[in-house]
């Protein structure tokens, strides 16, 4: 059983440009939520995406937006990035059935630096 | 509104020395609760979860926490702690029905001294 993974592990972008980050959920997981760790503070949850379809929303502007494939692996997308989009990005995945949502596994995480 | 408050921001402890990290959270009902370990450019490996039932829930590497409902707390604790247990903890609270939207404290980041 593989853990999640996520790519690339690093990224230098400048402001204005857009990014895509990648993510492969656990095998068996159909849910994959996406987590912004600004430096020195906690995740915050950014969206989750259920079977191909964005399932919740945390209170970011529509420049992010993702992706979930059929093999339920995930894209990140952050158009006209800020300075302030600087963070460790974290995928988590998971399991959802009958209206439950199991625990969250997390993937290593991309650090994002825009200069 | 929905929080999870970690009193200290970092806490320092001697080796084979006991460990106790303060968790708080406010929701409006009880909530899933996890903690979680982060070590320095790595992501989060959960510890242990607490759902219903035992209010002491037993984790890995030796960590257990309690759940306290009068007191809307989840304290994680270790009777030992090792150098390797040097890491940021994050304590965790998740609607009860196993939703999405997991709401993460600022964390507490732990020193281990020889």
């Amino acid at each position: 059983e593989t853990g999640v993974t996520q790519s690339p592990t690093h990224l230098i972008k400048t402001r204005g440009q857009q990014v895509t980050l990648r993510c492969s959920s656990q095998s068996g997981h159909n849910t994959v939520s996406w987590y912004q760790q600004a430096l020195g503070q906690g995740p915050q949850f950014i969206f989750q995406y259920y079977r191909e379809e964005e399932n919740g929303r945390g209170n970011f502007p529509p420049r992010f937006s993702g992706l979930q494939f059929p093999n339920y692996s995930s894209e990140l997308n952050v158009n006209a990035l800020e300075l302030d989009d600087s963070a460790l990005y974290l995928c988590a995945s998971s399991q959802k059935a009958g209206g439950f949502t199991d625990t969250q596994y997390f993937g290593p995480g991309t650090r994002l630096t825009v200069l | 509104a929905q929080s999870v408050t970690q009193p200290d921001i970092h806490i320092t402890v001697s080796e084979g020395a006991s460990l106790e990290l303060r968790c708080n959270y406010s929701y409006g009902a009880t909530p899933y609760l996890f903690w979680y370990v982060q070590s320095p450019g790595q992501g989060l490996q959960l510890l242990l979860k607490y759902f219903s039932g035992d209010t002491l829930v037993q984790g890995i590497k030796g960590f257990e926490a309690e759940f306290k409902r009068s007191q809307s707390s989840f304290n994680l604790r270790k009777p030992s702690v090792h150098w390797s247990d040097a890491a940021e903890y994050f304590c965790a609270v998740g609607p009860p029905t196993g939703g999405f939207k997991t709401i993460f404290g600022a964390g507490t980041r732990l020193f281990v001294k020889a």
